[in-house]
């Protein structure tokens, strides 16, 4: 069965430095990957998406995202952090059929000043 | 700018009581989907609608029944509210099943005593 696992669940970076989000899966054939974004009382966001080709996503906001198969990893990225960026992240993987995507239980990112 | 809208934001219930949980999109959506998020646990998938006039389960569908009214309307609903269904309920579209879901609705927080 596909899982997602996302290691880490509350991280802080200072403002103006560089982020890194993990999430590893675990899924029987190629993967189609995503990372949502959750601000507070809000629904998610779709940040990027990755189904074939470039194993480097870009997405909105700044953001981009690196598939490695061999790590069996989708993590996402920003060069600079700002304070608009403090959220909930979630990854989240699925198959033929993307209507039962499985997600992780997200990390929580927090800015300082 | 409307995209997915929820109704209601939030709501509260005794154990065995009913209610219906409505979602409307204006973006034509062919695709709509129902998640409950938990602490925890990221969101999982309850029912979903592939097209119009179709539905199908999810990941957790127990309890739950779901009307596509047409192609802007997916109705979530509890025939006997049960204090394991508190959650908050998403309700997402997309343009068609082989994107996953694109946007989502703010959400439903519902408190069942």
């Amino acid at each position: 069965a596909q899982s997602v696992t996302q290691p880490d669940i509350h991280i802080t970076v200072s403002e103006g430095a560089s982020l890194e989000l993990r999430c590893n899966y675990s899924y029987g054939a190629t993967p189609y990957l995503f990372w949502y974004v959750q601000s507070p009382g809000q629904g998610l966001q779709l940040l990027l998406k990755y189904f074939s080709g470039d194993t480097l996503v870009q997405g909105i906001k700044g953001f981009e995202a690196e598939f490695k198969r061999s790590q069996s990893s989708f993590n996402l990225r920003k060069p600079s952090v700002h304070w608009s960026d403090a959220a909930e992240y979630f990854c989240a993987v699925g198959g033929t059929g993307f209507q039962k995507l499985v997600f992780g239980t997200g990390t929580r990112l927090l800015v300082s000043p | 700018n409307a995209g997915v809208t929820q109704t209601p934001k939030f709501q509260v219930l005794k154990t065995g009581q009913s209610m219906t949980l409505q979602c409307a999109q204006d973006m034509n959506h062919n695709s709509m989907y129902w998640y409950r998020q938990d602490p925890g646990m990221g969101l999982r998938l309850i029912y979903y609608s592939a097209s119009e006039g179709t539905t199908d389960k999810g990941e957790v569908p127990n309890g739950y029944n779901v009307s596509r009214l047409n192609k802007r309307e997916f109705s979530l609903r509890l025939e006997s509210a049960a204090p394991s269904q508190t959650s908050v309920y998403f309700c997402a579209s997309s343009s068609s099943g082989s994107e996953g879901p694109q946007h989502f609705g703010d959400g439903t927080r519902l408190s069942i005593l």
